[in-house]
């Protein structure tokens, strides 16, 4: 099974909402990262969680919180969106290796709209 | 770092014909290599890898990739394309060591009755 589940599939919020988007995985994956994808573009990486603890951390604006509660579990906290945050949300896990990771997959995504 | 050209941002084929898709690649350490595929409003569906081994590397739906180190390239390739083959496809690649994707552009596949 090399299923991501996300949830909502969409979700369309306004600019002083709170909302969250959540991934799971049952793999056994100690990699889960975050990407935006906006359309006709590569998904850009947002954050990397490795083990449960923040690894990387693209820059992204204090607005996204990423959240880590388990091994399985990923969670984007979004608070005061811009109209230029919707896009896509992508999650992925992947197997950890000793200095490193092998193949990411991918959830359905998020497709986010901010009004 | 690494960087990804894929070489042609859209490829339009009539059905039951053969497509390549180009990617080359830089990097000056030892790297992964990766081809997504992306279904209108979808996540990203891996296609095949290339970690080690065979540089000759078959994937899913009929697909397969060959890894050329001296011309660092990773072209897909399908001996003959459906309509159900449109889609956009990323090449990717990541250092052996480290936990970053870095994608091309993508190239749209579009598939002609």
């Amino acid at each position: 099974d090399t299923e991501v589940t996300q949830t909502p599939k969409h979700l369309v919020m306004g600019m002083t909402n709170k909302k969250s988007l959540k991934c799971e995985q049952h793999m056994g994956h100690r990699a889960m990262y975050w990407y935006k994808q906006k359309a006709k573009k590569p998904p850009e990486l947002m954050f990397v969680y490795s083990y449960e603890k923040l690894s990387i951390n693209e820059s992204v604006p204090s607005r996204f919180s990423p959240e880590c509660p388990n091994s399985s579990l990923l969670n984007l906290h979004l608070h005061a969106l811009q109209p230029e945050d919707s896009a896509l949300y992508l999650c992925a896990s992947s197997q950890e290796k000793r200095g490193g990771s092998y193949e990411q997959y991918f959830g359905p995504g998020t497709r986010l709209t901010v009004t | 770092a690494q960087s990804v050209t894929q070489l042609d941002s859209q490829v339009p084929v009539f059905e039951e014909a053969p497509v390549e898709l180009r990617c080359n690649y830089s990097s000056s350490v030892s790297v992964y290599l990766f081809w997504y595929v992306q279904y209108p409003n979808q996540g990203l569906q891996l296609l095949l890898k290339y970690l080690s081994g065979s540089t000759l590397v078959k994937g899913i739906n009929g697909f397969e990739a060959e890894f050329n180190k001296s011309q660092t390239s990773f072209h897909l390739r399908k001996p003959s394309v459906h309509i159900s083959d449109t889609a956009e496809y990323f090449c990717a690649v990541k250092r052996t060591s480290g936990s970053r994707l870095t994608f091309g552009e993508g190239t749209q596949l579009t598939v002609n009755p």
